[in-house]
């Protein structure tokens, strides 16, 4: 399977915690997003890397979360001190480089926090 | 403030006949959209896109629609089958940035 991958599928914790996420692209993306969706609306952009480098976040992305791409593969997304509001589905997406190329998205975390 | 709008949150139609989700934007910066199917518990799957170049994309079954004027677009499916039930999502490219904008969601009902 060449898509992009997202683990843990699903995340229970408790307010408070800190949790990580992993996607890992299409293995010749260069570009990585991670986007947020909550009940009934559409995904809500977070943050974009072009190989290792961040270079958009969403006011969205508060200061509890931080997002990381290290070697331009695959990249992480921790939640600091997790608070209910939190809980989401973290869908991941990747593209290849270009003007308007399509993003092909992962199956996404589903986090809940208690 | 909502740049992409979808405003009929559910939409049921019959085996066989004409599916039409519409979704209309504010933002005159969007050169480009994409259409996402999105199954519970998946991730969305794209379908179809259009630049706004052109008024019209058809891929099978699947036709976009674009009215720039109006600042609307629209995907026909026909014929609607019962697999294509999921919720529909819009997107647009093109503000500024890299991120696509979506739309809320149509939640479509094709019945047998």
């Amino acid at each position: 399977d060449t898509g992009v991958s997202q683990d843990p599928r699903h995340k229970i914790t408790k307010r408070g915690q800190n949790v990580t996420f992993r996607c890992d692209p299409i293995s010749e993306h260069n570009r990585l997003y991670w986007y947020r969706q909550t009940l009934g609306q559409g995904p809500e952009f977070l943050t974009y890397f072009q190989n290792e480098a961040q270079l958009e976040k969403s006011r969205l992305l508060s200061d509890r979360f931080s997002a990381e791409r290290p070697k331009g593969s695959f990249s992480t997304l921790e939640i600091q001190r997790t608070e209910q509001g939190d809980s989401a589905m973290y869908l991941c997406a990747s593209r290849s480089a270009g003007g308007r190329e399509t993003q092909y998205f992962g199956p996404g975390t589903r986090l809940l926090v208690l | 403030d909502q740049q992409v709008k979808q405003n009929s949150p559910s939409l049921s139609v019959q085996e066989g006949r004409i599916s039409i989700l519409n979704c209309d934007y504010t933002n005159s910066m969007f050169d480009y959209f994409l259409w996402y199917k999105k199954y519970p518990a998946e991730g969305p799957t794209f379908l179809i896109s259009i630049s706004s170049i052109k008024d019209k994309n058809e891929d099978g079954r699947f036709t976009v629609f674009l009215n720039k004027s109006a600042k609307h677009l629209s995907l026909h499916i026909v014929p609607s089958q019962p697999g294509d039930s999921a919720v529909y999502f819009c997107a647009a490219w093109g503000n500024a940035g890299n991120m696509l904008t979506f739309g809320g969601g149509t939640r479509l009902m094709v019945k047998p």
